[in-house]
């Protein structure tokens, strides 16, 4: 079957680092994306690996191991405008490439 | 400017009504998809469409259905057998639906609420 799992809730400090986790379980793995979702709007992406290894981007980076089914995504010099959720999605080869979502999320940078 | 626009953002109806949720887009995308958001999960893929005039269903279609007339438009409607219409309802589209170029932008959402 297909399951992804993230905490539900993370608490971090403006200026600090964080790491979101992610694990995640699927048939025919092809990819894993990052979203942001600040509350009530759309989801934006964020980072795509389908490689192991670190995606760097600005303050954003994303990490995969494919062999252990897990990412995190790393976000370094935290701003309150960073209170978001944090969207995981992974591409399924099974059933022609679904996109799975994570609950997300839920990011609160306090000053 | 480029984009996927929903509307409208917040919506109310009554139990029983039929109602149908704008979603268009002017990327030059092949795909498109629905997705509706519930608190505390994942989004959950309600119909998609590769190209025009085909579609297929999600994994949660049931009282649902949509249209895809034009590249640039594919409209949900949420019928009355729609047991839980409540939700945020998310339009997305993507280049094609090829894995390395299908990565997915969202629109702004519609907000249902059915009283």
């Amino acid at each position: 079957g297909q399951n992804i799992d993230q905490p539900t809730e993370m608490t971090a400090t403006e200026g600090a680092i964080v790491q979101i986790n992610c694990t995640y379980q699927t048939s025919g793995f092809n990819g894993l994306f990052w979203y942001q979702q600040h509350a009530g709007e759309a989801p934006t992406f964020l980072s795509y690996n389908v490689l192991d290894g670190l995606e760097e981007k600005g303050r954003f980076s994303s990490f995969l191991s494919r062999s252990k089914g897990y990412s995190y995504l790393l976000l370094k010099e935290l701003q309150m405008k960073d209170s978001a959720s944090y969207l995981c999605a992974v591409r399924d080869m099974a059933g022609g490439f679904k996109t799975i979502f994570g609950a997300g999320t839920r990011l609160f940078v306090k000053a | 400017d480029g984009g996927i626009t929903q509307s409208p953002k917040y919506l109310f109806r009554k139990e029983g009504q039929n109602v149908t949720l704008s979603c268009e887009q002017n990327l030059n995308h092949d795909a498109m998809y629905w997705y509706r958001q519930d608190p505390g999960q994942g989004l959950r893929l309600i119909y998609y469409s590769q190209i025009v005039n085909d579609f297929q269903k999600g994994d949660i279609a049931e009282g649902y259905s949509v249209s895809r007339e034009k590249k640039e438009s594919f409209p949900l409607t949420v019928t009355s057998a729609q047991k839980n219409p409540t939700a945020f309802y998310l339009c997305a589209s993507s280049l094609t639906r090829t894995p390395s170029t299908d990565t997915q932008y969202f629109g702004p959402g519609t907000r249902l609420t059915v009283l």
